[in-house]
């Protein structure tokens, strides 16, 4: 399977504990993006790579959580001291992008999501 | 940037009929993104559009990027059980996927 793959799939912790969670994206893309989504809701945006830069990061993005791409290839995402409103299906996807697209967005691809349980 | 609307938020549809879903923004858009996300499944990538009055066609579902690039719509036609699921539009990732329009199908 090419696609993007996440783990773990599923992942119940108690409040407070850490948690990480792994994407492996498509692996000519350079671009990968993590989102929360919660039931009823589209998935919200937290942040995303270039490579191995993190570029942007959303505003709602709290300072226990925290995203690393080292090697410009997979990436973690590390939830600290969790809590129960974060409870979400944590959804990561990558995109091919080069500067000739004229900053337009390319199609995102997006992994099965790896759904934390904060109890 | 700013997010696009996206109305309705929910469609209940006869199986065998047709629907359209549409999103609307106040501000020009560069271009706008349509995705499917079935229960239980993550989004996936139906379209893009770009230019203005642009019309792209899947079998049974037609994208439509209006004149000024401030709206777009998707219908589909003759509903099937198959095209349960939420519909997003999105122009940028960092404003996140909004609601959508979420359907059901009455067999």
């Amino acid at each position: 399977d090419t696609g993007v793959s996440q783990n773990p799939r599923h992942k119940i912790t108690k409040r407070g504990q850490n948690v990480t969670f792994r994407c492996d994206p498509i692996s000519e893309h350079n671009r990968l993006y993590w989102y929360r989504q919660t039931l009823g809701q589209g998935p919200e945006f937290l942040t995303y790579f270039q490579n191995e830069a993190q570029l942007e990061k959303s505003r709602l993005l709290s300072d226990r959580f925290s995203a690393e791409r080292p090697k410009g290839s997979f990436s973690t995402l590390e939830i600290q001291r969790t809590e129960q409103g974060d409870s979400a299906m944590y959804l990561c996807a990558s995109s091919p992008w080069t500067s000739g697209s004229g900053g337009n967005y390319n199609e995102q691809f997006f992994g099965p999501g790896t759904r934390l349980t904060v109890l | 940037g700013q997010q696009v609307m996206q109305i309705p938020q929910y469609q209940h549809v006869q199986e065998g009929e047709d629907f359209t879903t549409y999103c609307n923004s106040s501000t020009t858009l560069s271009n706008i993104q349509w995705y499917k996300q079935r229960p239980g499944g993550h989004p996936v990538f139906l379209i893009q559009l770009v230019k203005s009055g642009e019309v792209k066609k899947q079998k049974r579902l037609t994208f439509q990027f209006g004149e000024a690039k401030k709206n777009s719509s998707l219908h589909i036609t003759a509903t099937q059980t198959t095209d349960v699921g939420t519909y997003f539009c999105v122009n940028d990732y960092k404003l996140s996927f909004g609601a959508g329009t979420t359907v059901t199908v009455r067999a």
